[in-house]
């Protein structure tokens, strides 16, 4: 079955640089989440969209944008870009907001140097 | 989100049941419980959920409880691939998930 597709899976910048984070959701899911998790850490929310509206947000730094497209991919747009912005991104998708759980990709690791 | 309190880790024989537990005494009538495993890094797998049946798939069993304040999530044939960090969520439709901190689970040979 098709998952969730997150590109690249693997990005280095430098600080001050900007980077953006794509995700496709698994077919027909309209709504995508967006997780970081740190080194040693769980994930944790950042922001979602549903009908490419954002219908929830987290602890998303100001520094940070994100959007979802009519074809229900998302991008998360990083600006300023921090030593502790090095994480790993987690996309998920699921159909609705309501009880559907949520699938993830397999994550893109940001590395700043 | 109502708070969830897991075994911060557990070991299992490989071949043998996993019964992994999760306590949500403060869980509303709305929240469903959902469980989920990484493996070092990868991405959330999602297990299953349920609501206040019990419910079963071709992971895992779970068990609620009929107060529905806590649930156990079981893995009825544990395999070396099945090291991982588990994590017991409860939501409320529409809201995003809360990880952490989850069950280290550690499967032995």
């Amino acid at each position: 079955a098709a998952g969730v597709i997150q590109s690249p899976r693997h990005l280095i910048k430098e600080k001050r640089e900007t980077a953006t984070l794509k995700c496709y959701p698994i077919p027909r899911h309209d709504t995508v989440y967006w997780y970081q998790q740190g080194p040693g850490q769980d994930p944790q929310f950042l922001i979602s969209f549903y009908e490419k509206m954002q219908s929830d947000k987290g602890s998303i730094p100001d520094r940070f944008s994100a959007q979802q497209f009519s074809d229900y991919h998302s991008e998360l747009n990083m600006s300023s870009l921090e030593l502790g912005d090095s994480a790993l991104y987690f996309c998920a998708s699921s159909l609705g907001v309501l009880y559907q759980p949520q699938h993830f990709g397999d994550g893109t690791r940001l590395s700043i140097l | 989100d109502a708070k969830t309190t897991q075994p911060t880790s557990m070991d299992c024989a490989e071949g043998r049941a996993a019964n992994l537990p999760c306590n949500h005494s403060t869980i509303s009538g709305n929240e469903y419980v959902y469980w989920y495993r990484q493996i070092h890094s990868q991405g959330p797998q999602y297990i299953i959920h349920g609501l206040k049946n019990n419910e079963t798939n071709e992971m895992a069993s779970l068990i609620i409880t009929e107060d529905r304040k806590s649930s156990t999530l079981i893995l009825p044939h544990a395999t070396l691939r099945d090291t991982a960090v588990y994590y017991c969520i409860v939501r409320v439709p529409s809201q995003n998930f809360v990880f952490g901190p989850g069950t280290r689970l550690s499967v032995l040979p």
